[in-house]
């Protein structure tokens, strides 16, 4: 098992709502990328953070937003939810750069009805 | 454009019937092509990074191999806990450190 941790598993919520996704950075690790995944999709990059800057961003609208804070642990915003948002979505950390392996987290899945 | 294609879509083994997934890719330089094994509804576990042609990686009953076109990877006598989608991911010098991702290879291995 990777040491990155998602929060929280399971997530329900209605259309135009706003969610906060969580993820807890593997030790060491100073790279987090979010990623949406829809059943049986591979994953969609949402975007990178890199000590704390967005360093890299998919095609995905402004209403998904991220952050990263000091410890590297990261959050994914997205707000005006609708029904194609659900997904589960994972986080990967690593060290950096395009050559570095990512760890992927247990993922969240979420549901918009 | 960036492009990652697995084949078979899915591929039912019988326990110990050895096999081989695919993956062929187009890139503009290659900057890493990674192997990740997913269970379904968690997330994907890493099982390989390989950086350059002829560079062959190998773990209990698996292998990944690669060339300028294409990955393979090798189940050597599969088990039944080997049953997974195997994904195939890379990244290149054009696409901003961002992973690009085949769909998938469902294998199933029957006791």
């Amino acid at each position: 098992e990777t040491g990155v941790t998602q929060s929280p598993t399971h997530l329900i919520k209605t259309r135009g709502q706003q969610v906060t996704l969580r993820c807890s950075s593997q030790s060491g690790h100073n790279t987090v990328s979010w990623y949406q995944q829809a059943l049986g999709q591979g994953p969609q990059f949402i975007f990178q953070y890199y000590r704390e800057e967005e360093n890299g961003r998919g095609n995905f609208p402004p209403r998904f937003s991220g952050l990263q804070f000091p410890n590297y642990s990261s959050e994914l915003n997205v707000n005006a939810l609708e029904l194609d948002d659900s997904a589960l979505y994972l986080c990967a950390t690593g060290t950096g750069g395009s050559q570095g392996t990512q760890y992927f987290g247990p993922g969240t899945r979420l549901t918009v009805l | 454009e960036d492009q990652v294609t697995q084949s078979p879509e899915a591929l039912r083994l019988q326990e110990g019937e050895s096999s081989s997934l695919n993956c062929s890719y187009t890139v503009s330089g290659l900057r890493g092509l990674f192997w990740y094994r997913q269970d379904p509804g968690k997330g994907p576990e890493f099982l390989f990074t390989l950086y350059s042609a002829g560079e062959e990686k190998e773990k209990e009953r698996l292998k990944a191999t690669l060339t300028k076109k294409e990955s393979f990877l090798h189940i050597t006598a599969p088990k039944p806990e080997d049953s997974a989608t195997y994904l195939c991911a890379l990244t290149g010098a054009g696409n901003n450190r961002k992973l690009i991702w085949g769909l998938g290879t469902s294998l199933a291995v029957n006791p």
